[in-house]
């Protein structure tokens, strides 16, 4: 496609559940970011990938975060046993190379009830 | 933590050029500024970057001033549809650096018409 894309754009979960939340980055793009972003916050690193391999995942707040990319193409963030502060905007980007400007997608909203 | 200062709100007219500025006295030599903004609800949007010289694209122009240490972004003609938060990025350029992009607080710019 043309752009990052996410998707659900909206999800609602049962605190507990597990939820998963897929990124199809621009083609041919080697590089995905994850972020997330809280209601009125700023943007939160998460991790980010170079190729299949994720040179730095510090941002992932605890080990119910994970976080994969397959083929070097679309990545997948999974959260485990979901918690109401999960609650959030969860954004992808996408980089043809680590060293050029990263484009956003939309992003999916997460609401953990 | 954000290597950025930037003032947490502008208002412009509409028609008329916005100067946002931003600080980074402890920016390296390796270090790229990048500028991204965010429209209420929507993913960021690539702006412009640099790293020692101004660049100008249609969007924008960045002005970096000798010693690295501040920048301005200007946005010639804003319109009402400029209106959004502005973020001020310092990023690593080598392999020596994490390639994650830390967000700041932002600017929030107001465009009056």
């Amino acid at each position: 496609g043309a752009g990052v894309s996410q998707s659900p754009s909206n999800k609602v979960t049962e605190k507990g559940k597990d939820v998963e939340l897929r990124c199809d980055p621009i083609s041919g793009h080697t590089a995905l970011y994850w972020y997330r972003q809280s209601l009125g916050q700023g943007l939160e690193f998460l991790i980010y990938f170079q190729g299949n391999s994720a040179p730095d995942k510090s941002g992932l707040p605890s080990d119910r975060f994970s976080a994969e990319r397959t083929g070097g193409s679309v990545s997948t963030l999974t959260i485990q046993r979901t918690q109401q502060e999960d609650s959030a905007v969860y954004l992808c980007a996408s980089s043809q190379h680590l060293n050029t400007e990263a484009f956003f997608g939309q992003g999916t909203r997460l609401t953990v009830v | 933590d954000a290597k950025t200062t930037q003032p947490t709100s502008m208002d412009c007219a509409e028609g008329r050029a916005a100067n946002l500025p931003c600080n980074h006295s402890t920016i390296s030599g390796n270090e790229y500024v990048y500028w991204y903004r965010q429209i209420h609800s929507q993913g960021p949007q690539y702006i412009i970057h640099g790293l020692k010289n101004n660049e100008t694209n249609e969007m924008a122009s960045l002005i970096i001033t000798e010693d690295r240490k501040s920048s301005t972004l200007i946005l010639p003609h804003a319109t009402l549809r400029d209106t959004a938060v502005y973020y001020c990025i310092v990023r690593a350029s080598s392999t020596s650096g994490t390639y994650k992009y830390i967000f700041g607080t932002g600017t929030r710019l107001k465009v009056l018409a």
